[in-house]
């Protein structure tokens, strides 16, 4: 792999059920970000970690957990489904040590709570 | 918390023609990005651009920190330039969290 690997690519989830969606990393980046896209609203901070074992809240938490057990892998759960969390899920990645903070994005995972 | 807005929100153009899109955002910032989502959904990073100006082939971005605004453009548009165009921004106070505008939808016609 090289860059981001995102899975699943596209999931229909009934409302109540757990699901978390898969983000991994090969660069080695210490940040790492997910963002939900919805028409008319941009991208939306949803949680990040700025390195390995740290994790912080973003613009819209609630209903999802994060967790960063090493620097590659950064899995958001959504512990019980609603449909509002109908979203496309990008997870990001940057190297704040570098000489810019330039974002490395997934290819999303479109899904679909009913 | 700080706020982005992208103009226009929409935009149409005849292949060749060049186009201007702006980025004005409510507080200091040191941390600006612009994206392009293509219409396949996938974000790619344009520029890292938090100040002064910065040319990539066909692109280039200009930001004035100091009057808080950036603009990115695009000249001798072709129709791969169509898709949606963010800009991204991020405080010193909020590490290299980015908050989003709303994207500016670019239709290059042939």
């Amino acid at each position: 792999i090289a860059g981001i690997t995102q899975a699943p690519t596209s999931q229909i989830l009934a409302a109540g059920r757990r699901m978390t969606l898969r983000c991994t990393q090969d660069m080695r980046h210490n940040a790492m970000y997910w963002y939900r896209q919805d028409l008319g609203l941009g991208l939306r901070l949803i949680h990040y970690s700025n390195t390995a074992g740290t994790t912080g809240k973003g613009e819209v938490p609630d209903g999802y957990s994060v967790s960063r057990a090493n620097t590659d892998d950064f899995p958001l759960t959504l512990a019980s489904a609603v449909p509002s969390q109908t979203s496309v899920y990008f997870c990001a990645s940057s190297d704040s040590g570098a000489s810019h903070y330039g974002y490395t994005f997934g290819s999303g995972t479109r899904l679909t709570v009913v | 918390g700080i706020q982005v807005e992208q103009s226009p929100p929409d935009l149409i153009l005849q292949e060749g023609a060049n186009s201007t899109l702006r980025c004005n955002f409510s507080d200091s910032v040191n941390n600006l990005q612009w994206f392009h989502q293509n219409p396949w959904g996938q974000l790619i990073n344009l520029f890292y651009i938090p100040s002064g100006t910065k040319q990539n082939g066909r692109l280039s971005a200009t930001t004035v920190a100091t009057e808080r605004y950036s603009l990115l453009y695009i000249s001798s548009s072709q129709t791969t330039d169509s898709g949606v165009y963010f800009c991204a921004v991020g405080r010193e106070t909020s590490g290299s969290r980015l908050t989003f505008g709303e994207g500016t939808q670019l239709t290059v016609n042939p």
